[in-house]
């Protein structure tokens, strides 16, 4: 069974900017949560979808956005890139009781 | 609410030895728990979960953590550390019910070094 893959592995982008953000859960699972690492934050909760709706939303400005698919498969958004928004951006499918985390997208802002 | 308290910010062992990382949590509803591992540039790995029922968990390279609910503690230990256990571990507790998971709550984790 395939796990969680995240797309791009790494980016790397300029101030000002926009970037967009891949994640295809395990075939099944029906929730997505978004999730951002920094040394700094530590791991910060961002958004979850479940069937096409968001049902969570951290405290993150509106320039991070999401949204999901009709086959489970979620994107996420930032616009005006930041300095600060360098980090590792996690991705999560889950079932009831258990999360699976991909490999995560490091996001570098210059 | 919930949250987490991881207590020590790095944790340094002996190959052989007992690996004890701390964690505690509160939450307002009865909390599922878990702990996860992270190496370098990857991606969290679940290490076990608890959910409801034995107290004591079982997970995944040796790993166990007891649910002591009259402690809020969810410690987790290994009986004989291996230089391969050198990792960031995290324990979290979910604030979701029913149909999904939900969003976790991670503590700040433990960086776990084992010398040889």
């Amino acid at each position: 069974k395939a796990g969680v893959t995240q797309t791009p592995r790494y980016l790397i982008k300029t101030r000002g900017q926009q970037v967009t953000l891949s994640c295809s859960p395990i075939s099944g699972h029906r929730s997505v949560s978004w999730y951002q690492q920094t040394p700094g934050q530590g791991l910060q909760f961002l958004f979850e979808y479940f069937s096409e709706t968001q049902r969570n939303k951290g405290n993150f400005p509106g320039r991070f956005s999401g949204r999901q698919f009709s086959n489970s498969r979620s994107e996420m958004n930032v616009s005006t890139l930041e300095l600060g928004d360098s980090a590792l951006y996690l991705c999560a499918s889950s079932l009831e009781s258990e999360a699976f985390f991909g490999q995560g997208t490091r996001l570098t802002v210059v | 609410a919930q949250s987490v308290t991881q207590l020590g910010s790095h944790v340094s062992v002996s190959e052989g030895a007992l690996v004890l990382l701390r964690c505690n949590y509160s939450s307002s509803v009865p909390p599922y728990l878990f702990w996860y591992v992270q190496y370098p540039n990857q991606g969290l790995q679940l290490l076990l979960k608890y959910t409801t029922g034995a107290t004591l968990v079982k997970g995944i390279n040796g790993f166990e953590a007891e649910f002591k609910k009259s402690e809020t503690s969810f410690h987790l230990t290994k009986p004989s550390a291996h230089m391969s256990d050198a990792a960031e571990y995290f324990c979290a507790v979910s604030g979701g019910r029913g149909s999904t998971l939900g969003r976790l709550y991670f503590g700040r984790g433990t960086q776990l070094t084992v010398w040889p």
